[in-house]
């Protein structure tokens, strides 16, 4: 199995900054299989990027992803109000699919 | 639009069985793998099973495995998850989800369900 981990576990910051989101993988995990989502309190998880860097249909560009192999990278370039919530990774290129223990980005 | 409406939630003891259904409209149903996934109160996202749109392709989760069975209808656009031997730990909300990619199996999932919340205990 595929451990995902996910850092920093909370992330606090105010609005209109840089939010940077790590996911690593306890063993390779091709690209072309690593998704974020995000998750606001008492909603469903939303696909944000699905292969890695690709945005998922209606995600704002603020939102990135980047990475290869074993590290990737969510990026938020300017956090909005709404931003604010838990991130979740998830690789889906072996069984079984896992996600990360997710980040919360929180209000500073 | 797409809509997964999840049903078949409740309270139930231990070792009693439950089954789930998930009702899809707004898309051609048969043509994407579906899965469930359960979040415990408080806790993080776990995979749970998942079908491939002609069912023949099935998975699951260690810990459910042998007592949680997955199945679809395409006929009536529902996908299922039978829950037997029910254990405290399965408590969670249980999301129906959509794979994004027609065709792919294992994939990323573009829509959810608002989820079913089940609760195992004496």
């Amino acid at each position: 199995e595929i451990v995902l981990t996910q850092s920093p576990g909370t992330l606090s910051l105010s609005p209109g900054e840089r939010a940077t989101l790590s996911c690593r993988a306890s063993q390779s995990v091709s690209s072309t299989f690593l998704a974020w989502y995000q998750q606001k309190p008492g909603q469903a998880p939303r696909l944000l990027i699905y292969g890695a860097s690709s945005r998922a249909t209606g995600i704002p560009d603020r939102f990135s992803g980047s990475g290869s192999g074993t590290d990737f990278t969510l990026t938020i370039s300017r956090l909005e109000p709404e931003d604010f919530a838990v991130y979740y990774c998830q690789q889906y290129g072996r069984s079984p699919l896992t996600f990360g223990p997710g980040t919360k980005v929180e209000i500073k | 639009e797409v809509q997964l409406v999840e049903s078949g939630g409740g309270l139930v003891q231990p070792g009693r069985s439950l089954r789930l259904s998930c009702a899809a409209s707004g898309f051609t149903f048969g043509d994407y793998a579906m899965h469930w996934v359960r979040q415990a109160p408080g806790k993080g996202l776990e995979w749970v099973s998942g079908i491939s749109w002609n069912s023949g392709s099935i998975g699951y989760a260690d810990s459910v495995k042998g007592r949680f069975t997955i199945s679809r209808d395409n006929a009536k656009n529902s996908l299922y998850l039978q829950m037997n031997s029910l254990r405290p730990e399965d408590t969670a909300l249980y999301y129906c989800s959509k794979v994004r990619t027609y065709g792919d199996y294992f994939s990323n999932f573009d829509y959810w369900g608002q989820g079913t919340l089940v609760t195992v205990s004496s």
